[in-house]
């Protein structure tokens, strides 16, 4: 079955930089894409960052690209997302999802984590 | 960039009514769009891929359909837990629409 579990969410103050995981299983990790997506309290879903299975080209939103840093350890089939200067407009719960393929471009996303919540405020 | 829109905003039908949600791309994504349920407090999940294919284990009340620019979620006969959110979003690329809630009447 295959699972995927996020975690290192929190409460921060703005400025701060914080680093999820999302560790993943049930799969061969190393064949798909994978993305972070996220949602703010009340809002709706919004695409954040997405890299290959191999790891190479990375894909950010305008919203955080410079910010945020998507990476991807595939010995131990988990995916990251460090992320520095966070303001109260990156507060929202933080999704891993898994692509239906190697490629990002022909892929949707087939499988979601449950989420960890970011907090950034003073 | 494309740009996709979603009505009505909020949807109300009752149990057993048929529920029709659209989907507008601001330019054509050919068939490349899926949609998505998520309920309160969960994940979103997978339904329709592709535009028309049902991902696994989705009923066969949900139906996709739609090419170009237009596209259509179409939910025959409503059970209680179909009561949610529904997103769409272009394949490969990461956007959404704004989403459909579709609540009891």
């Amino acid at each position: 079955e295959v699972q995927l579990l996020e975690s290192g969410g929190g409460l921060l103050q703005p400025g701060g930089s914080l680093r999820l995981s999302c560790a993943a299983s049930g799969f061969t990790f190393s064949s798909y894409a994978m993305s972070w997506v996220r949602q703010a309290p009340g809002k709706g879903l919004e695409w954040v960052s997405t890299i290959p299975g191999s790891g190479g080209s990375t894909f950010y939103a305008d919203s955080v690209r410079g910010r945020f840093t998507i990476s991807r350890d595939n010995s131990k089939d988990t995916l990251f997302l460090q992320m520095h200067s966070l303001g109260a407009e990156d507060t929202a719960v933080y999704y891993c999802a898994k692509h239906t393929d190697f490629s990002p471009s022909r892929s949707y996303f087939d499988r979601w984590g449950q989420g960890t919540l970011v907090t950034v405020s003073s | 960039e494309i740009v996709l829109t979603q009505s009505p905003a909020t949807l109300s039908l009752s149990p057993g009514e048929r529920a029709t949600l659209s989907c507008r791309a601001s330019q054509s994504v050919s068939n490349y769009l899926a949609w998505y349920q998520q309920k309160p407090g969960q994940a979103p999940r997978l339904l329709i891929y592709d535009a028309s294919n049902r991902a696994t284990g989705i009923p066969g009340r949900f139906r996709g359909s739609g090419s170009g620019t237009d596209f259509t979620l179409t939910i025959s006969s409503l059970e209680p837990e179909d009561f949610a959110v529904y997103y769409c979003q272009q394949r490969g690329k990461g956007t959404f629409g704004q989403g459909t809630k579709l609540e009891i009447k």
